[in-house]
């Protein structure tokens, strides 16, 4: 089983400010890795998918990047409803795993 | 639009068999190109794929709790379900149910990921 470790598990920002997230996959799983986002008492949503392309109604200041085994999800300029648990998930292995999430924080 | 409904039992004894029901609305389940899915978001914040289930019949399970779990599908309902058997402590979860679909961009290719979710069921094992 593919393990997906996300860093850092917090990140402390204020919004207008760069938030970079990282995704590390065990294993390969080329680009087969979307992003949601979660908030509280709220089913996760999909931000990106294929490591690299929105979602449909997803704000440009949401890019993806990456292959293989590393990933970043990148909000250029933090909105206050930005603030919110990010996960990834690979299915480029069966079985489908997530990554343990970073909580994105109001610094 | 589509929505996904969960619904059943919000405590489970351990030892017993928690049983939940995931109700498709404003759309068909008998639809080729989705996979019905579980997923169990556990204490602290993690999420767990447990597995998903073809309108077909077909299924696929996570392998370390295959034993223990069964999916059905209900098309006549437009319902899907699961049961997970032998619970602890450790099977206390929000569970989800969710879609995992294809979709085909312009230039033809596929693309799979989950467009749907319901809202969630928190299931506590306790006696």
């Amino acid at each position: 089983e593919i393990v997906l470790t996300q860093s850092p598990a917090t990140l402390s920002l204020s919004p207008g400010e760069r938030a970079t997230l990282s995704c590390r996959a065990s294993q390969s799983v080329s680009t087969y890795l979307a992003w949601y986002q979660q908030k509280p008492g709220q089913a996760p949503r999909l931000l990106i998918y294929d490591a690299s392309i929105r979602a449909t109604g997803i704000p440009g200041r949401f890019s993806g990047s990456g292959s293989g085994t590393d990933f970043t999800l990148t909000i250029s300029r933090l909105e206050p409803e930005d603030f919110a648990v990010y996960f990834c998930h690979q299915r480029g292995n069966w079985p489908e795993t997530f990554g343990q999430g970073t909580k994105v924080e109001i610094k | 639009q589509v929505q996904l409904q969960e619904s059943g039992p919000g405590l489970v004894k351990p030892s017993q068999t928690l049983s939940l029901a995931c109700n498709v609305s404003g759309g068909s389940i008998s639809n080729g190109d989705s996979y019905w899915s579980w997923i169990r978001q556990l204490p602290g914040r993690g999420l767990e794929w447990i597995g998903y289930i073809h309108y077909s019949g077909g299924t696929y399970y996570k392998p370390s709790l295959k034993s223990r779990l069964t999916m059905s599908v209900h098309t006549t309902k437009n319902q899907f379900s699961l049961q997970l058997s032998s619970v602890t402590a450790a099977d206390s979860a929000v569970y989800y149910c969710a879609r995992e679909s294809v979709h085909y961009d312009s230039d033809g290719e596929s693309h799979w990921y989950f467009d749907l979710w319901g809202r969630g069921t928190l299931v506590t094992v306790s006696s």
